[in-house]
């Protein structure tokens, strides 16, 4: 079965420093979507990012980015300039096809002002 | 069209009682999911439909729960003769699936159970 590691619990940040979250996941598949979710506390979860193993260009959405290693199964999020608004819990997920998404156990991040 | 939605938004419990759970998705999407997420963790799949046919479900979920989705828009999901480590954050979660590509899910704000 497909598993995804986030190996940092928590992390945090001063105010518009840059940080990034890690993730690592392992499959035997060479077609998968990766994805990072944040869930702000008590609110719901939103997609920030996803990207597509087969496009070997690394996503990026405002602030945030990626670094998509496929060869070492990685997929960490750069956030730039970090904003109060930031401070949420992040997970990683992995999903092939239009299957279900397989979640790590989550970062919290924390913003400094 | 608001997005997911999800009803109730808190459900308190005793230990044994019977309790229901309703999501309403968002009205293009065909694929609907539950998750069950607990303090500190990442959500963790329970199953999900594809319009009416549910197509997968965990071994997480024992013979006490049952989601439907009747008429393939609203689900459903019931815990039967509940116990305490069912005290969780249920999650609804819903997507288009279009010729095989994952673009995420979009998620409710959830039912948070507790049963005492």
């Amino acid at each position: 079965a497909q598993t995804v590691t986030q190996s940092q619990p928590e992390m945090s940040v001063q105010e518009a420093e840059t940080v990034t979250l890690s993730c690592t996941y392992d499959t035997s598949e060479s077609d998968y979507y990766l994805f990072w979710y944040k869930q702000p506390p008590s609110r719901q979860m939103i997609l920030v990012i996803r990207q597509e193993a087969y496009k070997q260009q690394n996503a990026t959405e405002n602030r945030f980015s990626v670094n998509f290693q496929k060869a070492a199964k990685s997929f960490s999020l750069k956030i730039s300039d970090s904003q109060l608004g930031d401070a949420a819990m992040y997970f990683c997920a992995y999903g092939e096809g239009a299957q279900k998404l397989v979640f790590g156990q989550g970062t919290r991040l924390t913003i400094n002002p | 069209d608001t997005g997911v939605s999800q009803d109730p938004r808190h459900k308190i419990t005793k230990r044994g009682q019977n309790v229901t759970f309703r999501c309403d998705p968002i009205s293009e999407h065909n694929r609907l999911y539950w998750y069950r997420q607990t303090l500190g963790q990442g959500p963790e799949f329970l199953t999900y439909f594809q319009n009416e046919a549910q197509l997968e479900k965990s071994r997480l979920l024992s013979d006490r729960f049952s989601a439907e989705r009747p008429k393939g828009s609203f689900s459903t999901l019931e815990i039967q003769r509940t116990e305490q480590g069912d005290s969780a954050m249920y999650l609804c979660a819903s997507s288009l699936d279009r010729a095989g590509v994952n673009y995420g899910y979009t998620f409710g704000s959830g039912t948070r159970l507790t049963v005492v």
